[in-house]
């Protein structure tokens, strides 16, 4: 079967570095994404990786490992509102997403 | 404004009484897609829409019902709504190019007693 695997919750600092992980086991592989979502609030896209490494969009990365099956979410330096679940998504040779679970991030002053 | 829109926003009904959500965008979007979302399940896929007058099942179609007669609207159909459909429901649009990140509706609570 197809799964996603994602921590369920992380804590972390105000104004430190959290990364997320995200493990994957799909039939085939169209790319990966990452969304945040707040707390009763739609999900919102925040990146998208196809090829191996690292994207950086501001205070925000993503890398990917296709062998692996792996990739993680880098969050620099974290802000009170950065407080959201992190829902990891890989689409699979259907062009099918398959979502995990979600990681609810708690950041503390 | 680039949107996707439902109504309604937040829905008590009954059992067994027939209901509809709405959803529309405005991007011209090809693809369109219904999600429940239920703590600890994350988002679960219902049906999906790659064009107009075509729909699929998603991974939990049951007791649900689209239709896609126009780009722009997809609504979700509850023909007898049961207490085990209580949940968080987005629609979501997208072009249909492999890289295109999903557009979600503001979402509808609904609440079957």
């Amino acid at each position: 079967g197809q799964n996603i695997d994602q921590p369920t919750e992380m804590t972390a600092t105000e104004g430190a570095i959290v990364q997320i992980n995200c493990t994957y086991q799909t039939s085939g592989f169209n790319g990966l994404f990452w969304y945040q979502q707040h707390a009763g609030e739609a999900p919102t896209f925040l990146s998208y990786n196809v090829l191996d490494g690292l994207e950086e969009k501001g205070r925000f990365s993503s890398f990917l490992s296709r062998s692996k099956g792996y990739s993680y979410l880098l969050l620099k330096e974290l802000q009170m509102k950065d407080s959201a679940s992190y829902l990891c998504a890989v689409k699979d040779s259907n062009y099918q997403l398959i979502w995990g679970a979600g990681t609810k991030l708690i950041i503390k002053p | 404004e680039a949107q996707v829109t439902q109504n309604p926003r937040y829905l008590i009904t009954v059992t067994g009484k027939k209901l509809t959500v709405t959803c529309s965008q405005n991007m011209n979007h090809e693809y369109m897609s219904w999600y429940r979302q239920d703590p600890g399940l994350g988002l679960r896929q219902i049906y999906y829409s790659m064009n107009v007058e075509v729909t699929d099942k998603g991974d939990v179609p049951e007791g649900y019902k689209v239709s896609r007669k126009e780009k722009r609207n997809f609504p979700l159909i509850l023909e007898s709504p049961s207490p085990n459909q209580t949940s968080l429901y987005f629609c979501a649009s997208s072009y249909s190019g492999v890289s295109s990140p999903l557009h979600f509706g503001n979402g509808t609570r609904l609440t079957v007693t």
